[in-house]
């Protein structure tokens, strides 16, 4: 089945410093593949999506390009601010309506 | 906006109860979902719908049951909580269609069992 192995957090950094947080997948087929962040006391929010290989999907400074070959869609970011301290999920939709998961990777980012 | 919205933030309960956990979506969503969320191990689909009165399993429907009267409506039902079901719960909902459709997310239920 579907599958997304996702970086083990946490992951703590100072102001202004560059983020991966890594993803790869497994899936039959072409999947479309999202990253959501989760703030403190909230639900999850869609960040950025791509869905097919070689997009690009990019919003609020966060960007990820889905690479086939390597069954890859890391999430990067050049420089945080403490406003992104938050949990990051990894997430595909392959054949079916649901979405497979991430174990999720908790991001402190300290002033 | 969409929004989703689930009855209770925080919920608590005694071992053996029977508990229901509401969500509602008000952009006429077809498509609705239940997860748990538990630390280190991600999201985990308990059940979804993607119509009125269907409903189908996900990976982890064990204890759990759901019911869809309404399109905008989703419960989820715990008949006799016990305390592995201690966990946040949250709903989303989606349409159909092209692959690349977001799900949209609830603010979750914390729910304890004691």
């Amino acid at each position: 089945g579907d599958s997304v192995t996702q970086m083990e957090g946490p992951v703590t950094l100072s102001e202004e410093a560059f983020l991966t947080i890594n993803c790869t997948y497994t899936a039959t087929g072409y999947p479309s593949l999202f990253w959501y962040v989760q703030y403190p006391g909230e639900g999850l929010q869609l960040l950025l999506k791509a869905t097919k290989a070689d997009d690009k999907g990019s919003n609020k400074g966060f960007e990820a390009t889905y690479r086939k070959e390597t069954t890859s869609f890391h999430l990067e970011k050049g420089s945080v601010q403490v406003s992104d301290s938050a949990v990051y999920f990894c997430a595909l939709r392959g054949s079916a309506r649901q979405l497979t998961f991430g174990s999720g990777t908790q991001l402190t980012v300290l002033p | 906006d969409v929004k989703v919205t689930q009855s209770s933030r925080y919920l608590v309960k005694r071992t053996g109860e029977k508990v229901f956990l509401e969500c509602v979506q008000d952009m006429d969503h077809e498509n609705m979902f239940w997860y748990r969320q538990d630390p280190g191990l991600g999201l985990r689909l308990i059940y979804f719908s993607y119509d009125v009165k269907m409903k189908e399993k996900g990976d982890i429907p064990e204890g759990y049951s759901v019911s869809r009267e309404k399109k905008e409506r989703f419960s989820l039902i715990l008949e006799s909580a016990s305390t592995n079901q201690t966990s946040m719960y949250l709903c989303a909902s989606s349409n159909p269609g092209l692959a690349g459709r977001e799900q949209y997310f609830g603010p979750g239920t914390r729910l304890t069992v004691t």
